[in-house]
């Protein structure tokens, strides 16, 4: 079955540094996709970040990068410069070729401390 | 940027009542979706559609449930007799044709509240 794992319930950062929260999956497909998606109080669902299993090099968008470790089974989303407006709900998905549903993680609730 | 819209933001309904969840997908889409968020608890994949049928359902996607896309732009979930833990967010979202090649754009979400 596939699914995915994250494992931290909450996570703090001080504002203006680095934090990375994790994510394992479980899959035997090999054209697979991952994404992180940001859940802010207003509970909209935004798309912060996607990976292409077949890439090798990590994703970045502006100050968010992942660490994509494929044999691992590992998608970590690392935040640089946590601004006040980066907390939420942070999920990680999974997504195949084989199927036409996102599978989500349980989620990781980022306080971001001024 | 063109987006996915859910109405009504907030839907009271008494137990036992009908509710129709509606949500305009992006116009060049042809993969629509419905997830289930459960307060406190991880988004969940209702249904997807495709061509004017199903494509997939989960195991919540039971026969109180159904979906259609009765005029070409509007994508509705209907729940047929409501129960107290129908009470979630439901987010729509559509995908354009090369769907896993796409992210899916998520509606902001109707907010169920099942009295």
């Amino acid at each position: 079955a596939q699914t995915v794992t994250q494992s931290q319930p909450e996570m703090s950062v001080q504002e203006a540094e680095t934090v990375t929260l994790s994510c394992t999956y479980d899959t035997s497909e090999s054209d697979y996709y991952l994404f992180w998606y940001k859940q802010p109080p207003s509970r909209q669902m935004i798309l912060v970040i996607r990976q292409e299993a077949y890439k090798q090099q990590n994703a970045t968008e502006n100050r968010f990068s992942v660490n994509f470790q494929k044999a691992a089974k590992s998608f970590s989303l690392k935040i640089s410069d946590s601004q006040l407006g980066d907390a939420a709900m942070y999920f990680c998905a999974y997504f195949t070729s084989g199927t036409y549903k996102y599978i989500f993680g349980t989620g990781t609730r980022l306080k971001v401390l001024a | 940027e063109p987006e996915v819209t859910q109405t009504p933001s907030h839907q009271v309904t008494q137990m036992g009542q009908e509710v129709i969840l509606r949500c305009v997908p992006i116009s060049n889409h042809l993969y629509f979706y419905w997830y289930r968020q459960i307060l406190g608890q991880k988004v969940e994949f209702l249904v997807s559609f495709y061509n004017n049928e199903i494509s997939e359902k989960s195991e919540i996607f039971d026969d109180q449930f159904s979906v259609e896309r009765p005029d070409g732009s509007n994508f509705t979930l209907k729940i047929r007799s409501t129960k107290l833990e129908d009470s979630a967010m439901y987010f729509c979202a559509s995908t354009p044709g090369q769907v896993f090649r796409q992210p899916q754009h998520f509606g902001d979400g109707t907010r169920l509240s099942i009295l």
